[in-house]
Order: C-alpha cells, then structure tokens, then sequence
C-alpha cells in the first residue's frame, strides 16, 4: 500500500514555543491531507482537511491561528502547533489521499508525539 | 459525529477467526464502509473498504448486509498481532470525504 511519513515521531518542546510537524506522501501524490489529534484513550479527532495549494478547512472548535496547516506540494503539508502548551500535549496524526472519487483510500502516517512541558 | 456504532470491546482465541460487528444504520447511498486499525501508538492501518459487494483481500473479508445498515469486519485466522483498536467508517462523500472515527472495538486475541 502506499507510504505516508511523519517528522519528526516525536519531539518535547517547552511552553510557548511552536513545533512544526512535517507529513510526507512517499510514492504518491495527494490531493488531500487530513490532520488528525489523538489524547490518551480516545478515539482519532479530525483537525482539519488541506487541499495543495489552497487555505485547510478547519473542524468546528480548531483554532486556525493556533494551528497552522501548510499545503504547498502535492507530497508535503505541515501542521505547525503555535505557542504550545501543555494542553497541546497530544499524538498528532496525518492522512494522504491519492485520488478524488468518493472510493479512494486514505493512509495514515505512525504519528507524532508532542509533549508541551 | 461518528454515524457507526462497535461494540466496544471482544476478545477471540488465537487462530479462530474474529468477527467485528459495525452498525451503520443511516447510511446514504454512495457512501462506502471503511475499516481500519489501530495498534498502540501507531496510526490506523487501512484493512479493506466496501459499497454493497462483499469484499476480501489478504487481511481480511467484509461482509455488507444487504440493506447496507451492518456490516461485519471478519479476520479469518486471528493472530496476537491482530490485537488492536478496529474502526469502521463510513465516509461522507459529499463534505470533502472526511472520515470521522468512533470509538472502535478494543479486539484482543488470546493465546
């Protein structure tokens, strides 16, 4: 199946600091990115969905300026967690689609862990 | 706002097959029924998709009620490897194909 990656896999960061996450399509290209933020024992929570090349559309409650999505080629988007804190401590997922049609699958990246001291 | 309702957890014997329930009972039309699993501290892992037909493939079979309102995610020879959080989905074709999880079904396959 195809390949999505994320850097960094994890990485600690003190309060008010920002941390871009990268996430990578590796042998295809996508149309869209999906990011994704899991807390201890919950379920996936979607963040936002980014198309390249145009604004992310943020879920209802996802502060935009808080979380800032980059879609800039059809391998690459970036969510950058702005001034950190430790409520912002999470696992943070990203997601690739290859195709457009309501039957295309999407592939999720392992995850990165964010810890916010 | 997930539209899927799982048990919320099951336990299976190694080596028997494991049958994951998934109740879609609101589902459209051209909307399909995604399953994906999750191994602690790793993204979901796409299983196998469907619209009406059963499907199979080397994980797993899925098989569709005829209404389209159940489905049943079945693993045929459960392996320890195969205990993890298993999600089904059902896209949203007409919002920009999201999927929203659920809360999944804890399956844990016992020696």
């Amino acid at each position: 199946g195809a390949v999505v990656s994320q850097h960094p896999s994890w990485v600690i960061c003190k309060s008010g600091t920002s941390v871009k996450i990268e996430c990578r399509s590796l042998d295809f290209q996508a149309t869209t990115m999906f990011w994704y933020r899991q807390f201890p024992k919950q379920s996936l929570m979607l963040m936002a969905t980014s198309n390249e090349g145009s604004k992310a559309t943020y879920e209802q409650g996802v502060e935009k300026d808080k979380f800032l999505i980059n879609h800039a080629s059809l391998t690459l988007s970036t969510l950058t967690v702005t001034s950190a804190h430790p409520e912002d401590s999470s696992f943070y997922i990203c997601s690739a689609r290859a195709g457009t049609t309501s039957s295309d699958t999407q592939y999720f990246g392992p995850g990165t862990r964010l810890t916010v001291l | 706002d997930a539209k899927t309702t799982q048990p919320p957890s099951m336990d299976c014997a190694e080596g028997r097959a494991a049958n994951l329930p998934c109740n879609h009972s609101t589902i459209s039309g051209n909307e399909y029924v995604y399953w994906y699993r999750q191994i602690h501290s790793q993204g979901p892992q796409y299983i196998i998709h469907g619209l009406k037909n059963n499907e199979t493939n080397e994980m797993a079979s899925l098989i569709i009620t005829e209404d389209r309102k159940s489905s049943t995610l079945i693993l045929p020879h459960a392996t320890l490897r195969d205990t993890a959080v298993y999600y089904c989905i059902v896209r949203r074709s007409n919002t920009g194909n999201q999927f929203y999880f659920g809360t999944g079904t804890s399956l844990t396959v016992i020696p």
